[in-house]
């Protein structure tokens, strides 16, 4: 069975803080891939990064990085220097070569100005 | 490339009633979901297809739900006859490689059943 967890529901910074959103998964396959997605509220779910099982390199991508770490099962996302417009719910989620996606329940981060 | 489109965006309807919604995945995708997104449940998978068969169907919550795909450029989701319960925001998204693609949604429809 395949398992998301994201433990932090809610996340409330001020602008210009930095953030880590974490992300926990559980799946008996070897080949897995992960993603991050988020949710403003406007609706729309957009795609921001996939990794897959055999890379643990880090990456960034200007305010955004994430931490691939498969000896504690986390893929956790850190935005620095968060403006307004990181405000959004943001999903972790877990997709093996079965094909489905398991997704997280959210986390929900409000950055104030 | 246009996005994944759904319509309609938003539908109001009283208990009993049939509700189809629809989508149209990006143009050579040919993977197409359909999920659920609630309060309570979060996102909830329905079912999925590939080149238009229906692959995993477990996540429909019962005979009331219906999904087809004629064909590659479209997709509906039915249910007949809603309940209130069937309140949801419902979105399709298609993804090139099943195995490891992301997922492209669409707008969703937020449905309200009264």
């Amino acid at each position: 069975a395949q398992k998301v967890t994201q433990a932090q529901t809610e996340i409330s910074v001020v602008e210009k803080e930095d953030v880590t959103l974490d992300c926990v998964y559980e799946t008996r396959d070897t080949t897995y891939y992960l993603f991050w997605y988020k949710q403003p509220p406007s609706g729309e779910l957009v795609f921001l990064i996939r990794r897959n099982s055999f890379d643990e390199q880090n990456e960034i991508s200007g305010r955004y990085s994430w931490n691939f770490q498969k000896s504690t099962s986390s893929f956790n996302f850190t935005i620095t220097a968060s403006q307004v417009v990181d405000s959004a719910v943001y999903f972790c989620a877990l997709k093996t070569n079965a094909g489905k996606s398991t997704f997280g329940d959210g986390t929900t981060l409000t950055v104030k100005p | 490339d246009a996005g994944v489109i759904q319509s309609p965006r938003h539908e109001v309807t009283e208990m009993g009633q049939e509700v189809t919604l629809r989508c149209k995945p990006i143009s050579g995708h040919d993977y197409l979901f359909w999920y659920r997104q609630t309060m309570m449940r979060g996102l909830e998978l329905l079912i999925y297809f590939n080149n238009n068969v229906p692959i995993d169907d477990s996540g429909m919550p019962e005979d009331r739900f219906s999904a087809k795909m004629p064909n590659a450029s479209f997709s509906t989701l039915k249910i007949q006859p809603s309940e209130p319960r069937d309140s949801a925001v419902y979105f399709c998204a298609s993804s090139y490689r099943e195995g490891t693609g992301e997922l492209f949604f669409g707008e969703g429809s937020r449905l309200t059943v009264l």
